[in-house]
């Protein structure tokens, strides 16, 4: 069974970092991209990073560039999003999904991890 | 970036009804316009890719149109599961940007 699987969040203060993971099951992490989706509470979805299948290529929503890095282990099949500096407006629920780019687009996603910035 | 912009942002509707949605691209994006629905404290499902393609499982209920800039989503026979959010998504390039939301109530 295809599935993604995120961890991680929790409550932080301003200032402070966290780093989530997304576990990747039911298909290998090394064949697609990878791309970190963010939801405020009560708002849109905000696409926040990509990572292309080796991770020569990266890129950055303007809101996180410089504070985030999106990484990848795949020989543990396994999804990364160190965040840093975090802010009140980072506080939202933060997707993993998976990219099939011009195939299929965003065809696979997580259920969610909840990160929390305290002001 | 492209702007996506979902038109309306809530529509009331009921059971049975036919409704449509619709998703304007800043820039042409061609066929690659995709259509997620959203259901309170879960996570956005895949509906629709290519613009008219159905994701496994999706009810045939559900249809998608257009290209460019101009796109539509159509549910035909409201069914009650289909009350939520839907949003559409450009994946032409990066950054991926999505509509502000479109939310179907009863």
């Amino acid at each position: 069974q295809v599935r993604l699987v995120e961890s991680g969040g929790g409550l932080v203060k301003s200032g402070g970092s966290l780093r989530l993971s997304c576990a990747v099951s039911g298909f290998s992490l090394i064949d697609y991209y990878f791309s970190w989706i963010r939801q405020a509470p009560g708002k849109g979805l905000e696409w926040v990073a990509y990572i292309s299948t080796n991770a020569a290529y990266t890129d950055y929503a303007d809101s996180v560039r410089g504070r985030y890095t999106i990484s990848r282990d795949n020989s543990k099949n396994l999804l990364y999003l160190q965040m840093n500096d975090l802010r009140a407006d980072d506080t939202a629920v933060y997707f993993c999904a998976r990219d099939r780019l011009y195939f299929a687009g965003l065809d696979v996603w997580g259920q969610g991890t909840t990160v929390t910035v305290s002001s | 970036d492209i702007h996506m912009t979902q038109s309306p942002s809530s529509l009331s509707a009921s059971v049975g009804d036919r409704v449509t949605i619709t998703c304007r691209a800043s820039q042409a994006i061609s066929v690659y316009l995709a259509w997620f629905q959203q259901r309170p404290g879960k996570a956005p499902r895949p509906l629709i890719y290519g613009a008219s393609s159905l994701h496994s499982g999706v009810p045939s209920r559900f249809s998608g149109g257009g290209s460019g800039t101009e796109f539509t989503l159509t549910i035909s026979r409201l069914q009650p599961e289909d009350f939520a959010t839907y949003y559409c998504q450009q994946y032409n390039n990066y950054p991926r940007t999505f509509g502000q939301g479109t939310r179907l109530e009863i």
